[in-house]
């Protein structure tokens, strides 16, 4: 069964830092992107970062140069390193697996995580 | 960054109603597009992706249609459980961006 849980999420003060994790399972966690999408209460969903398979990273550009995606196949794991964080990084951060279809260029989002609350706050 | 919009924001429906809700991008995105539906306080479900393809055990009531910068999603004969928020979203170019949601709410 595939499966995706966040963790790390918390009350954070504006400009301080937060680092959240992913961990994978049910699926070899190499051969797939895997993605950061964010929700604030009652709001739509945003797309905010992705790896790659290859390591290629891709932000959005609200949070370029303030969060860092990262992966380590070894552990099954994807984090999302938030730095200088502002009260409009308050959401439910999700992770979501990446799949593309057969022919490479389709990619969807097929199974997420639970989410992650974060909430930027004094 | 690609917009998405789509219409109409809210929907009201009875059982057994057929449904459609559009989605329209600022500009071509070929067939880059995928449907989500999200129940509350749940993660998003994939219900279509490539604009028309139906995502594995997902029911037959749903299609998805549509190419270039329209498409639309269909719900041939609404259940209960579908009363939930669908999302678009475009995959042709980062940021992925997303409609900003459907509410479908029982008559």
């Amino acid at each position: 069964e595939v499966q995706l849980v966040e963790s790390g999420g918390g009350l954070v003060q504006p400009g301080g830092s937060l680092r959240l994790s992913c961990t994978a399972s049910g699926f070899t966690f190499s051969n797939y992107d895997i993605h950061w999408v964010r929700q604030a209460t009652g709001k739509g969903l945003e797309w905010v970062s992705s790896i790659d398979t290859d390591g290629d990273t891709y932000y959005r550009g609200s949070v370029r140069g303030r969060f860092t995606i990262s992966r380590e196949s070894a552990w099954n794991s994807l984090y999302l390193q938030m730095d200088s964080l502002r009260a409009g990084d308050t959401a439910v951060y999700y992770c979501a697996r990446g799949s593309r279809v057969a022919s490479g260029d389709y990619v969807y989002f097929d199974y997420w995580g639970q989410g992650s609350l974060v909430t930027v706050s004094s | 960054d690609i917009q998405m919009t789509q219409s109409p924001s809210s929907l009201s429906a009875s059982v057994g109603d057929r449904v459609t809700i559009t989605c329209r991008a600022s500009q071509s995105i070929s067939s880059y597009l995928n449907w989500y539906q999200q129940k509350p306080g749940k993660a998003p479900n994939l219900l279509i992706y490539a604009a028309y393809t139906l995502q594995s055990g997902v029911p037959s009531r749903f299609s998805g249609s549509g190419s270039g910068t329209d498409f639309a999603l269909t719900i041939s004969s609404l259940q209960p459980e579908d009363f939930a928020v669908y999302y678009c979203q475009q995959s042709y170019s980062t940021p992925y961006t997303f409609g900003q949601g459907t509410k479908l709410e029982i008559k």
